[in-house]
């Protein structure tokens, strides 16, 4: 299986400040049919199912704020948010969906104010 | 709009079996593979189950293999899990789980509010 690993674990930033949270992939997760990587940021707030927030790496989900944006190719990649919001504290996964259907996911990384 | 209502967790001891049920609505149900996702208490998000549109492929986590059966039913709109032999590290909330296209190299895109298997004596 397809390890993905993120870091940090946690995460303290300002409100206003940028945050940033990277992944890992244990192999390319290349996709040569449209030469985009299967990767997929989540969102996760208490007692909520994931929400899913970029897919193709780079790609926002309907409706999610512009302040969101996904970066990076090959194995490693990037989940930014530009200008922190209180309602952004949640915890962020990454997922490949390459080795399909054996879907695997980051540890998650928990953001806080 | 896609709706999945998980339905069928509970309490049941080490040993036991326990069936869920994901209601779906919204699409056309029989066009996406649909899957099961788990999550332990304070834990991560673990894939557990997938299965074709059809229902004539399925797939499992090496953890549930053997023990955990997935299926579904395209006239009811309805995906099951069929879970015997539960041990305590099977307790999660158990999230069903559609694709965003019907192509399995897709993100998930909508997920249930999950179900919560408890495993205990």
């Amino acid at each position: 299986d397809i390890v993905m690993t993120q870091s940090p674990d946690s995460l303290a930033v300002s409100l206003g400040e940028r945050a940033t949270i990277n992944c890992k992939s244990s192999q390319t997760i290349l996709y040569r049919s449209n030469n985009k990587s299967c990767l997929a940021w989540y969102q996760q707030k208490p007692r909520q199912p994931p929400k899913l927030l970029i897919s193709w790496a780079s790609t926002r989900a309907s409706g999610v704020p512009d302040r969101f944006s996904g970066s990076g190719s090959g194995t490693d990649f990037t989940l930014t948010i530009s200008s922190l919001q209180a309602e952004d504290v949640a915890v962020y996964y990454c997922q490949q969906y390459y080795n399909t259907p054996r879907y695997t996911f980051g540890q998650g990384t928990k953001l806080e104010i | 709009e896609v709706q999945l209502v998980e339905s069928g967790g509970g309490l049941v001891q080490p040993g036991g079996s326990l069936r869920l049920s994901c209601a779906a609505s919204g699409f056309t149900f029989g066009s996406f593979a649909m899957n099961w996702v788990r999550q332990a208490p304070g834990k991560g998000l673990e894939w557990v189950s997938g299965i074709s549109g059809s229902g004539g492929s399925t797939y499992y986590a090496d953890s549930v293999e053997g023990r955990f059966t997935i299926s579904r039913d395209n006239s009811k709109n309805t995906l099951f899990l069929q879970m015997n032999s539960l041990r305590a590290e099977d307790t999660a909330v158990y999230y069903c789980a559609k694709l965003g296209t019907p192509n399995w190299n897709s993100p998930l895109e909508y997920w249930g509010q999950g179900t919560l298997v408890t495993v205990s004596s």
